[in-house]
């Protein structure tokens, strides 16, 4: 079965570069979550959307962006990058329905250097 | 979203069952239990969630207390490959819910 695709997989970036992490949920599915997962920490919610609308904020720093597009897909995209933006970022979807599960990506890492 | 408490870790014999308690004392009648698990920085796994029925699937058992605010997650025959932190999460329903992580259980399953 297709699960999210997240790309790239790997990403370096030099400070105050800027970097956009791309997610392709599952066919059909009409939300789209972000996680940022920091060494050693559990992931920390970002900003999700449904049906092309931001639905909910988190810990989203203002340097960063995000939007759904006309075929679901999502694109987290970061300016001004910090060393302490190096961590995994998720994206998961889920079909925007109540209480179905959310599945997610392998995740991009992201190194700051 | 309600808070949830876990152990912060737990060992399991292979090939015995895992029982991983969680408590949500401050759920809420529209808040459902979501268990995940997490195998070494791969993305989080769905394994099962319920509202106030246990709940069975082919990965594990969810039970859910009569006045909810506590779940316990089974996995009936532990494997090395069940090695990985567990997470339990409430989820509001009604809307597009987020999951909001916590501090999860990191379990051990030894030979």
């Amino acid at each position: 079965a297709a699960g999210v695709i997240q790309s790239p997989r790997h990403l370096i970036k030099e400070k105050r570069e800027t970097a956009t992490l791309k997610c392709y949920p599952i066919p059909r599915h009409d939300t789209v979550y972000w996680y940022q997962q920091g060494p050693g920490q559990d992931p920390q919610f970002l900003i999700s959307f449904y049906e092309k609308m931001q639905s909910d904020k988190g810990s989203i720093p203002d340097r960063f962006s995000a939007q759904q597009f006309s075929d679901y897909h999502s694109e987290l995209n970061m300016s001004s990058l910090e060393l302490g933006d190096s961590a995994l970022y998720f994206c998961a979807s889920s079909l925007g329905l109540t209480n179905t599960e959310a599945f997610f990506g392998q995740g991009t890492r992201l190194t700051v250097v | 979203d309600a808070k949830t408490t876990q152990p912060p870790s737990m060992d399991c014999a292979e090939g015995r069952a895992a029982n991983l308690p969680c408590n949500h004392s401050t759920i809420s009648g529209n808040e459902y239990v979501y268990w995940y698990r997490q195998i070494h920085s791969q993305g989080p796994q769905y394994i099962i969630h319920g509202l106030k029925n246990n709940e069975t699937n082919e990965m594990a058992s969810l039970i859910i207390t009569e006045d909810r605010k506590s779940s316990t997650l089974i996995l009936p025959h532990a494997t090395l490959r069940d090695t990985a932190v567990y997470y339990c999460i409430v989820r509001v329903g009604g809307s597009q819910g987020n999951l909001i992580f916590g501090k999860g259980t990191k379990l051990s399953v030894k030979p």
